[in-house]
């Protein structure tokens, strides 16, 4: 099974400067790769997604790259505010059956201090 | 875009006991739905999905079952409630258009005591 490994500290950040979050995984390779939000008690809210053959998507502050010969994911928050600290998780799709479920890591918290 | 709805917000339940969680799904029609759960310091964790009515397809062996009775509803039930059943139950759908991302509902907080 696919194993998604996202760093379990907390990133402290300063408000202005650029958050960066990794996602390793193992095992076959996703058609495609998605970044979650996740506030406490609320469902996961769905961020950015890019595919096997892309290698940079961004939306607004956000920016993601997908390196497949790592098998690596970075997304980065530039400009950082108080009002992005939450959970960050990256998902990968389970199989290329067209189901589209989603594995997903433990996530990774930031915290931007203002 | 849609809009995915659960209830209840909170469960606390005694162990043997049976259980219902309900999702509702607006804005969309025959998605996919999934079933997670998040338990503490755990990531989420597919439980069920489902391509279509009647259709259920269980991901990991457990105490829980599924059903989905109509193209916009997914249940999520158990017969005899277990201590290690207590979490974050989440239920997703896909669809309208983009069938990759997954729209999350608010949760239920389900515990067993």
């Amino acid at each position: 099974s696919q194993k998604i490994e996202q760093n379990s500290e907390a990133l402290n950040i300063q408000e202005g400067k650029t958050a960066t979050l990794t996602c390793n995984y193992t095992n076959y390779s996703p058609a495609y790769l998605q970044w979650y939000r996740q506030d406490p008690g609320r469902g996961p809210v769905f961020l950015l997604l890019i595919r096997e053959n892309e290698k940079e998507k961004r939306k607004e502050r956000l920016k993601v790259t997908f390196d497949t010969t790592l098998k690596q994911s970075l997304f980065h928050i530039t400009a950082s505010q108080p009002a992005d600290s939450a959970t960050y998780l990256c998902a990968l799709d389970m199989g290329r059956d067209g189901n589209n479920r989603l594995a997903f890591g433990k996530g990774n918290q930031v915290v931007v201090i203002p | 875009s849609q809009t995915i709805h659960q209830w209840p917000a909170t469960l606390v339940q005694p162990v043997g006991s049976p259980l219902s969680l309900e999702c509702t799904v607006e804005g969309t029609s025959n998605p996919n739905l999934y079933w997670y759960r998040q338990a503490a310091g755990r990531g989420l964790q597919l439980l069920f999905y489902s391509v279509g009515i009647g259709q259920i397809s269980s991901e990991v062996p457990q105490n829980l079952s599924a059903s989905r009775p109509q193209d916009r509803q997914f249940i999520l039930s158990s017969k005899k409630l277990l201590l290690s059943d207590s979490g974050f139950y989440l239920c997703a759908s896909t669809g309208g258009g983009s069938t990759d991302t997954q729209y999350f509902g608010p949760g239920t907080r389900l515990t067993v005591l």
